[in-house]
């Protein structure tokens, strides 16, 4: 069964950092591109960003690039966003994804609140 | 890319069929001749869930009442007798030209 779980949520001030982590399991983890996906209150889906099965290559959205980085150990089957310079509308669920054949399993959302 | 998701709400009576819209602003067919848009559920204080990859592709355990068709940048996703289970926000995703986009989203509700 595959799982995702994601944590390192929590609440932090304007310009403060944070790291993010989703472990993974019941796949072979470096087989597959990874993503993040967020959702502010209320709100639609908008995704953040992914990186490649060995961590060569990353994309990311206008929104974050710059300020946010994701990284991946695979012999820990760990996918990491590290988020920095937040600003209050980083402010959402972060949800890690799968991506077989088109964002095929999530995760079940870690929350960031970002206000001082 | 633009990704235009229509209606915004969608009130159903049970048993109805229903359909959902997702234009692009650009062709979402990649180099190697497939077209990559799909379709997620979220229920409230749910995650997404999988429907429809790469256009008409339902992911495993999905029942055969969903399907998605289109070509190019103009597709539909339909369910052809709307079940309690369904109500939700149906959100429709390009995933061939960065940064990947999502509609934004329509409220499937009774009626």
């Amino acid at each position: 069964e595959v799982k995702l779980v994601e944590s390192g949520g929590g609440l932090l001030k304007p310009g403060g950092s944070l790291k993010l982590s989703c472990v993974a399991s019941g796949f072979t983890f470096s087989n597959y591109w990874m993503h993040w996906v967020r959702q502010a209150p209320g709100k639609g889906l908008e995704w953040i960003g992914e990186i490649e099965y060995d961590g060569t290559e990353t994309n990311y959205a206008p929104s974050i690039k710059d300020r946010f980085t994701i990284s991946r150990d695979n012999a820990k089957n760990t996918l990491y966003l590290q988020m920095s310079s937040v600003r209050s509308e980083d402010t959402a669920t972060y949800f890690c994804t799968l991506s077989a054949r088109g964002f095929d399993y999530w995760g079940q959302g870690v929350m960031v609140t970002v206000s001082s | 890319v633009l990704v235009t998701q229509t209606p915004s709400s969608l009130p159903v009576s049970l048993g109805d069929q229903a359909s959902i819209s997702c234009k692009s602003s650009k062709s979402l067919v990649h180099n190697n001749g497939i077209t990559y848009l799909a379709w997620f559920l979220q229920k409230p204080g749910q995650l997404p869930q999988s429907l429809i990859h790469t256009v008409s592709n339902r992911f495993s355990g999905v029942p055969d009442r969903f399907s998605g068709s289109g070509s190019v940048s103009d597709f539909t996703l339909k369910i052809s007798r709307v079940e309690p289970e369904d109500l939700g926000v149906y959100y429709c995703l390009q995933y061939v030209h960065y940064p990947l986009t999502f509609g934004s989203g329509t409220k499937l509700e009774i009626k």
